[in-house]
């Protein structure tokens, strides 16, 4: 059992480029999300998905977007990365439910020179 | 929005001494979660509060959920080494979980 599953793990982008991060999960959960974290900011909420075909946006959703076709991925795109997107970015899924344990993957270390 | 703020942001302590880090929301709290980062990892789920006033321990942890469910601690007794690490309160009301910016804890042996 896998798990949540996030790839690649390091990253390092120009600015302007574009790339997506992989998310995907083997637990047949709903919810699926997407945060970013910064030294001094916690865990900050980038778009969310309760289900295939829906998505929403978070704290902080500009420069990014999602798509949810299927229940098992949750990729998320950088349509033209900046310096400001240099980041740790987490995905988690959780069961149907808000407030449910949400289970991490191992994380996505992103540079943008 | 919903907020979630916590502190202290570090907390510095001599190993065997005690450590608490505050949580608090600006709206009504359904549950609250309560994660652990180690150094380099990703955040671990420890345990969820949701009735008012309610106490729960893991061994040296105990966290609490206050009466009004607006805030919450976590306590530890007797820290150890092994207790590094960002601990991290999530409060959800009506949205996804909103985590707070967390505790970065050191522990001096």
């Amino acid at each position: 059992n896998a798990g949540v599953t996030q790839t690649p793990k390091f990253q390092v982008l120009k600015t302007g480029q574009s790339m997506t991060l992989q998310c995907a999960q083997d637990m047949n959960h709903e919810y699926m999300s997407w945060y970013r974290q910064d030294p001094g900011m916690g865990l900050r909420l980038i778009h969310y998905s309760v289900g295939a075909g829906i998505t929403d946006q978070g704290e902080v959703p500009n420069g990014y977007n999602v798509s949810r076709s299927t229940t098992e991925d949750f990729p998320l795109r950088l349509l033209s990365a900046a310096p400001s997107q240099t980041s740790v970015y987490f995905c988690a899924s959780s069961r149907q439910g808000l407030g449910v344990e949400a289970f991490f993957g191992q994380g996505t270390r992103l540079t943008v020179v | 929005g919903q907020q979630v703020m916590q502190i202290p942001q570090y907390q510095h302590v001599q190993e065997g001494e005690d450590f608490t880090t505050y949580c608090n929301s600006s709206t009504t709290l359904s549950n609250i979660q309560w994660y652990k980062q180690r150094p380099g990892g990703h955040p671990v789920f420890l345990i969820q509060l949701v009735k008012s006033g309610e106490v729960k321990k893991q061994k040296r942890l105990t966290f609490q959920f206050g009466e009004a469910k607006k805030n919450s601690s976590l306590h530890i007794t007797a820290t150890q080494t092994t207790d590094v690490g960002t601990y991290f309160c999530a409060g959800s009301g009506n949205t996804p979980l909103v985590f707070g910016k967390g505790t970065r804890l050191s522990v001096i042996a």
